[in-house]
């Protein structure tokens, strides 16, 4: 069975970093390109950053370039983005999600706040 | 690429046909998905390519449509589909449409 397990949300204040984990299991962590998507508070879907499935190549949204590095540990099956400067309207629910075309698996998902 | 959503809310009763709609922007050549989001949950794909339906989802969800016209069909809505629906086009990096709410009637 398919698994994606976020970690590493929280209340932070503008400006400061954290950085979000996603475990992957049930899977070839390895053969996939994988993705973070967002969801602020009542709103919709926003693509955030995909890596490829070596890492050898990654992309983001313009609002969060220079700012966000997404990365992944293939030996450890695991995703990260790291968040830099963060702004208020970075607060969101971010999900990990494979991407293989669309997403066709996300994880539960995990609450940044970003406030002074 | 644009995607709009509409209705942005609709209420429909258990039994009924549904459909909902998505339309992009420009051509995105039928890469096109369908999401369902329960409160308090993760987006689960139903659709991919615009009318292949993923491993799992009851065959009551259907979808249709090709270029930048697309349709999402529930052939008799039951208590478990209320939900919001998304499109996403992924022919052109990736964006979301705004969502249908639906809710019972």
């Amino acid at each position: 069975e398919v698994q994606l397990v976020e970690s590493g949300g929280g209340l932070v204040q503008p400006g400061r970093s954290l950085k979000l984990s996603c475990a992957a299991s049930g899977f070839t962590f390895s053969d996939y390109n994988m993705a973070w998507v967002r969801q602020a508070p009542k709103k919709g879907l926003e693509w955030v950053a995909t890596i490829s499935y070596d890492g050898s190549s990654t992309y983001y949204r313009d609002s969060v370039k220079g700012r966000f590095t997404i990365s992944r540990d293939n030996a450890k099956s695991t995703l990260y983005l790291q968040m830099d400067s963060l702004r208020s309207e970075d607060t969101a629910t971010y999900y990990c999600a494979r991407r293989a075309g669309p997403f066709d698996y996300w994880g539960q998902g995990v609450m940044v706040t970003v406030s002074s | 690429i644009q995607m709009t959503q509409s209705p942005s809310l609709l209420s429909a009763s258990v039994g009924d046909r549904v459909t909902l709609s998505c339309k992009a922007g420009q051509n995105i050549n039928n890469y096109l998905a369908w999401y369902q989001q329960k409160l308090g949950e993760a987006p689960k794909l139903l659709i991919y390519n615009a009318n292949s339906l993923q491993t799992g989802i009851p065959s009551r969800f259907s979808g249709s449509g090709s270029g930048t016209d697309f349709t999402l069909t529930i052939s008799s809505l039951q208590p478990e589909d209320v939900a919001t629906y998304f499109c996403q086009q992924y022919n052109s990096w990736t964006t979301f449409g705004a969502g249908t709410k639906l809710e019972l009637k």
